[in-house]
C-alpha cells in the first residue's frame, strides 16, 4: 500500500514567521510531488509542485525535496492569518495519492 | 494554473431521487478524471478514477451501481449519484489531471444534502 505520511496538527505559527510542513511518502520511484491548500468548505488548490531535488521557490512558497529520505516538505516565510488551512501532500502514482492533511492556524 | 468547473455547487434533492454532478476541464484534455467524497472535518476519500472512453475504477467499497460515473469526452467526466439516501450527503469533489504537469487541478465542488 503506498502512503504519503503527514502530522494531522494544527500547527500553530505566529504571523510573520516561517510555517513548515513536512511529508513522508512510501513509494522511492515517486517522481511528482505537489502541495495543495484547503480552506474549510472549499475543494483543494495547487499551490506548488516539484520533481527534483533541492528547493523550489514561489514567493512565500518554498517547496523542498529530498528523494533520498522520501521527504518532501513546504515553507511559508511571513505567514499571514490568510495562509491558516489545511495543506495536503501529494504524490503521483498511477493515481494521485494525498496525505490528510496538516492544518495550519496563523496567530495574528 | 488550469480550469476545471464542476456543477452544481450546491443541489438538495428528495432521498430517493438521482443527482448528476458535471466536472469540466475548461483548458485542457484530461485523459484521466478523479471523483472523491469529504465528510466535514475528514480527510479527501477517492471514490474512482474517470479514464475517457473506458470503464471507472472504482476504489473498495464504493458501489460502482450507486456511484454511476461516465468520461464521454476529454473535457467531461459526470458523477451520477442514484436513489440518494440521507447518508450520500457529503461534498463531492471531481479534478483531472493535467498532462503538462501531472498534477490535478479540483472542481469546486459540490455540497450535496439529501431530505
Amino acid at each position: 500500500q503506498k502512503e504519503v505520511e503527514q502530522n494531522s496538527g494544527p500547527l500553530s505559527v505566529p504571523e510573520g514567521a516561517i510555517a513548515s510542513l513536512n511529508c513522508t511518502y512510501s513509494d522511492r520511484g515517486s517522481q511528482s510531488f505537489f502541495w495543495y491548500r484547503q480552506y474549510s468548505g472549499k475543494s483543494p488548490e495547487l499551490i506548488m509542485f516539484i520533481y527534483s531535488n533541492g528547493d523550489k521557490e514561489d514567493g512565500r512558497f518554498t517547496a523542498q525535496l529530498n528523494k533520498a529520505s522520501q521527504y518532501v516538505s513546504l515553507l511559508i516565510r511571513d505567514s499571514q492569518p490568510s495562509d491558516s488551512a489545511t495543506y495536503l501532500c501529494a504524490v503521483k502514482d498511477d493515481k494521485i495519492i494525498f496525505g490528510k492533511g496538516t492544518r495550519l492556524h496563523i496567530l495574528p | 494554473g488550469a480550469v476545471v468547473s464542476q456543477h452544481p455547487s450546491r443541489v438538495i434533492c428528495k432521498s430517493g431521487t438521482s443527482v448528476k454532478i458535471e466536472c469540466r476541464s475548461l483548458d485542457f484534455q484530461a485523459t484521466t478524471m478523479f471523483w472523491y467524497r469529504q465528510f466535514p472535518k475528514q480527510s479527501l476519500m477517492l471514490m474512482a478514477t474517470s479514464n475517457e472512453g473506458s470503464k471507472a475504477t472504482y476504489e473498495q467499497g464504493v458501489e460502482k451501481d450507486k456511484f454511476l460515473i461516465n468520461h464521454a469526452s476529454l473535457t467531461l467526466s459526470t458523477l451520477t449519484v442514484t436513489s440518494a439516501h440521507p447518508e450520500d450527503s457529503s461534498f463531492y469533489i471531481c479534478s483531472a489531471r493535467d498532462p503538462l504537469i501531472q498534477g490535478a487541478f479540483f472542481g469546486q465542488g459540490t455540497r450535496l444534502t439529501v431530505v
